[in-house]
């Protein structure tokens, strides 16, 4: 069974460094892309970037290159999100999820059906 | 990067009727392998999204075929034929054909 377990929910201050957690198990950790995505309370869905575990390609939406670093180690199968110098606008919940490019047929599908429980992070003095 | 647009962003239903959610991208989505990656996800108060649709039209594995989904290039469309309570909650669509990925804003379906 395909699984992406995210780390717990993290309380932090302004100005302090993260980083939050996200395991694979039950397929081949190194040959799907992985996404992360905000949401900030009660607002919407924002792509923040993937990441090809296999050879840490990495690509980062506009809105956050240079804010947070998305990394991988594929030796214990997780993908990470993190952030130098938390802001109080970084309070969101983060999900990661995996980019599938075929379907069930062997067809280009490029659709994103498993996701993690998301991590709650806030950030407060 | 490509604009997802999405209308309505409220949508109020009475159970058993039809509900529809239109999405317009701010250009083709129509990928250089002919593919278009338009899906529409679902999620549910205080869960992760859940796909539903997949380029365009394909439902998902375990999907009531009471969601339907149809368009093409710029203009896609989500459709229920008829509403149930579980369905209640805030509706996607997300392209993967360029990246950067974008999602619409978001259609909150609830009930009348």
């Amino acid at each position: 069974e395909v699984q992406l377990v995210q780390s717990g929910a993290e309380v932090k201050k302004p100005g302090e460094s993260l980083k939050i957690s996200c395991k694979g198990s039950g397929y081949s950790f190194t040959s799907y892309w992985i996404g992360w995505v905000r949401q900030m309370p009660g607002k919407g869905l924002e792509w923040m970037g993937i990441i090809w575990p296999g050879d840490s390609d990495t690509r980062y939406s506009p809105s956050f290159q240079g804010h947070v670093t998305i990394s991988a180690d594929k030796s214990i199968t997780t993908a990470y999100l993190q952030w130098s110098s938390l802001k109080a606008s970084d309070t969101a919940m983060y999900y990661c999820a995996r980019q599938d490019y075929y379907d069930s047929s062997g067809r280009p599908s490029k659709y994103f059906h498993h996701w993690g429980q998301g991590t709650l992070v806030t950030v407060s003095s | 990067d490509i604009v997802m647009t999405q209308t309505p962003l409220s949508s109020p239903v009475t159970l058993g009727q039809p509900a529809s959610i239109s999405c317009t991208s701010s250009q083709s989505l129509v990928h250089s392998d002919g593919n278009t990656y338009l899906s529409w996800l679902q999620q549910r108060p205080g869960q992760p999204p859940r796909l539903l649709i997949y380029k365009i039209s394909n439902r998902f594995s375990g999907v009531p075929d009471r969601f339907s989904g149809s368009g093409a290039g710029t203009n896609f469309t989500l459709k229920i034929s008829r509403v149930e309570a579980e369905d209640v909650g805030l509706y996607y669509c997300t392209q993967t054909t360029q990246f950067p990925y974008t999602f619409g804003q978001g259609t909150k379906l609830e009930i009348k």
